[in-house]
């Protein structure tokens, strides 16, 4: 079965700082890799995914995160924070062909003015 | 909009009392998926169904029963026999294949009186 960790539950950024939200996942083939936002008492919204092709996926709200099989990570960045920013974050894993989702248990980003 | 609705935000629920939470979307998706968030453990999935008139049970489907008579809707019924139902239920819908990703509604939060 999928298993993805998110390492550090809360993370705490200045802001204009870099953010960095850790993504690993554990899988035999290569998988679809998605990363979501959820802001409080909210629903889940996508950020970004990765399918195939280019390892570097751009998402909404200036973020990326880039699939590194040799690391089994999915990573996400931000150049510069923004209070906006503020929000939990969740690392999400599918099999190719399947269709349910595997969730990381979340990171929380905090943003410090 | 397209779109996913949860209703009602905000449910209480008697002890031995069934109640039920609704979820609809307008996407034409194929696939709707029921998921329970407590803090700390991510998205666990209780239900889904790929297809009208056919669901499966997720990882803790127990004191939980869905149903899919139509496209649209995937009403979730928690049970008296859920001995721990208060948290957060998010439903979430897909095209029904591993590269989709998936769309979430806002959620309904259930509590105990």
């Amino acid at each position: 079965a999928q298993s993805v960790t998110q390492l550090g539950s809360h993370v705490s950024v200045s802001e204009g700082a870099l953010v960095l939200l850790r993504c690993n996942y554990s899988s035999s083939v290569p998988p679809y890799l998605f990363w979501y936002v959820q802001y409080p008492n909210q629903g889940l919204q996508l950020l970004l995914k990765y399918t195939t092709g280019a390892t570097l996926v751009k998402g909404i709200n200036g973020f990326e995160a880039e699939f590194k099989k040799s690391e089994t990570s999915f990573h996400l960045t931000k150049p510069s924070a923004h209070m906006s920013d503020a929000a939990e974050y969740f690392c999400a894993v599918s099999d190719t062909g399947a269709n349910n989702l595997f969730f990381g248990t979340g990171t929380r980003l905090t943003v410090i003015p | 909009d397209g779109g996913i609705t949860q209703s009602p935000k905000y449910l209480f629920r008697k002890e031995g009392q069934n109640v039920t939470l609704s979820c609809e979307q307008n996407l034409n998706h194929d696939a709707m998926y029921w998921y329970r968030q407590d803090p700390g453990q991510g998205l666990r999935l209780i239900y889904y169904s790929q297809i009208v008139n056919d669901f499966q049970k997720g990882d803790i489907a127990e004191g939980y029963s869905v149903s899919r008579e139509k496209k649209e809707s995937f009403p979730l019924t928690v049970t008296s026999a859920q001995k721990n139902p208060t948290a957060f239920y998010l439903c979430a819908s897909s095209s029904g294949t591993g590269n989709q990703p998936q769309h979430f509604g806002d959620g309904t939060r259930l509590s105990i009186l």
